[in-house]
């Protein structure tokens, strides 16, 4: 079972309107959570990063919240552009002694149709 | 450089080869990882390189597989005995001494492909 789940798998939504991401993770210890946008062909590019202790981190039009009691985040994307489509992965940093190293989802794939 | 620069961009190679991947991290970075993505999948740990010293090594698969930093900047991965299955795009990413994990950068990739 992988340690951090996302869904929904792949999303389709039309160029204008909103849409949310869900991240669901039992990585412990928990040092921080980021999301992470990735063109085709691409390397990950970072949107967010919070700690235990935020509830919410916006960037332009990513808001992305967490959780850390129940261990879930979202990543919600307002007006969503042409350019917005993308995979966009949940990263949860293990701080677990030497052991350190990012535990990443599959992502999600949103496509945003004209 | 102003970024991760990995290359090649794209390899090609034939199964039983021997390749190399490269990636020149940010100047001044002190740690460097490399990652490997499988298509439909997310990006998963191979090594992570405190300085020249490899500080875990527990996600590389195999010992085909083998990565330096003996200067402690480029780093090499190196792939013998190339198997269908190592196709993938391998990543690395380097952050500065002292800002833990949130001044990763992730260089474009190197997308093998072994036939």
């Amino acid at each position: 079972k992988n340690q951090v789940e996302q869904s929904p798998q792949s999303l389709i939504i039309l160029e204008g309107k909103n849409c949310t991401l869900q991240c669901n993770y039992t990585v412990s210890p928990f040092s921080n959570l980021r999301w992470y946008k990735q063109d085709t062909g691409r390397g990950p590019v970072s949107l967010t990063i919070m700690t235990f202790s935020e509830n919410t981190k916006s960037n332009g039009r990513y808001t992305a919240t967490l959780d850390a009691d129940t261990k879930q985040s979202s990543l919600h994307i307002t007006a969503s552009q042409l350019s917005d489509s993308a995979s966009y992965i949940c990263v949860v940093f293990d701080n677990a002694g030497n052991n350190r190293k990012l535990i990443w989802g599959l992502g999600t794939s949103l496509a945003v149709n004209p | 450089g102003a970024g991760v620069s990995q290359t090649p961009s794209n390899k090609v190679t034939e199964k039983g080869k021997y390749v190399e991947l490269r990636c020149d991290p940010i100047s001044g970075h002190t740690a460097l990882y490399w990652y490997r993505q499988s298509l439909g999948q997310g990006p998963e740990f191979l090594i992570y390189f405190q300085g020249t010293g490899a500080a875990d090594d527990s996600g590389l698969p195999n010992d085909r597989f083998f990565a330096v930093r003996p200067e402690g900047s480029v780093s090499t991965l190196k792939i013998q005995r190339t198997e269908p299955r190592d196709s993938a795009v391998y990543f690395c990413a380097s952050i500065p001494l002292g800002q833990g994990a949130n001044g990763y950068t992730f260089g474009s990739g190197t997308r093998l492909t072994v036939v």
